[in-house]
């Protein structure tokens, strides 16, 4: 099946500082997602990013499909951001996704 | 609904007990997935509706767990004699055809 690697796996910064998260995958695929899972456990939909580049807020995605990597950009990190970032990819529409690690992101005030 | 919706929240099983999550996709939304999420960070894919039918059960240990999807209806995940091994947090998502928005979870725990 397809391999979905994250990194870093763990990340802390200090409130205001930028980020770049990253997600390999091994396949060509038809979905990419990236999600907010909430100190909570809930999951918050971020970006469908598939190909190209989306802005949200201070959220931005960006996926290079031909190279097989997509990165998610937190700019001015807050506090309400921590918690754990994954990327899930699917082959084919109403395939199961399959998620990275996540990376882990502390914010610190 | 404009979400999905998952029931009960949190839910607690002695060992060898029945345990039935219920979830109800986003209206016109056509597939329905059950993930398991064990350790915080490893998801697992169940199995996957279109519409009614199973359109993939790989994921699923057949011998304890069951799902449905049936018209007018919640969708139910049920696991029959629950094992320690089974608490995690069960989420449900749904799709119109690439994008997947999931549901809050059901944290099942077994003891």
């Amino acid at each position: 099946g397809i391999q979905v690697e994250q990194s870093p796996p763990d990340l802390i910064l200090q409130e205001g500082a930028n980020s770049t998260l990253r997600c390999n995958f091994s396949d060509s695929v038809n979905n990419l997602q990236w999600f907010h899972q909430n100190p909570w456990g809930q999951l918050i939909n971020l970006f469908y990013i598939p190909s190209g580049t989306k802005q949200n807020g201070r959220l931005s995605a960006t996926t290079v499909a031909t190279e097989r990597y997509s990165l998610l950009y937190i700019s001015s990190s807050q506090t309400t951001d921590s918690g754990v970032y994954f990327c899930a990819v699917d082959r084919n529409a109403g395939n199961m996704l399959t998620f990275g690690g996540g990376t882990r992101l502390m914010v610190k005030p | 609904g404009e979400e999905v919706a998952q029931t009960p929240k949190h839910l607690v099983r002695g060992e060898g007990q029945k345990a039935k999550l219920y979830c109800a996709p986003i209206k016109g939304h056509s597939y329905v997935f059950w993930y398991q999420q064990v350790l915080k960070n490893e998801f697992k894919f169940l199995i996957s509706f279109q519409n009614e039918n199973v359109f993939d059960e790989t994921g699923m240990p057949k011998e304890r767990f069951s799902a449905k999807c049936l018209p007018n209806s919640p969708c139910s995940l049920e696991i029959q004699a629950t094992k320690l091994e089974d608490s995690a947090v069960y989420f449900c998502a749904s799709g119109a055809s690439t994008e997947a928005f999931f549901g809050q979870g059901t944290r099942l725990t077994v003891v």
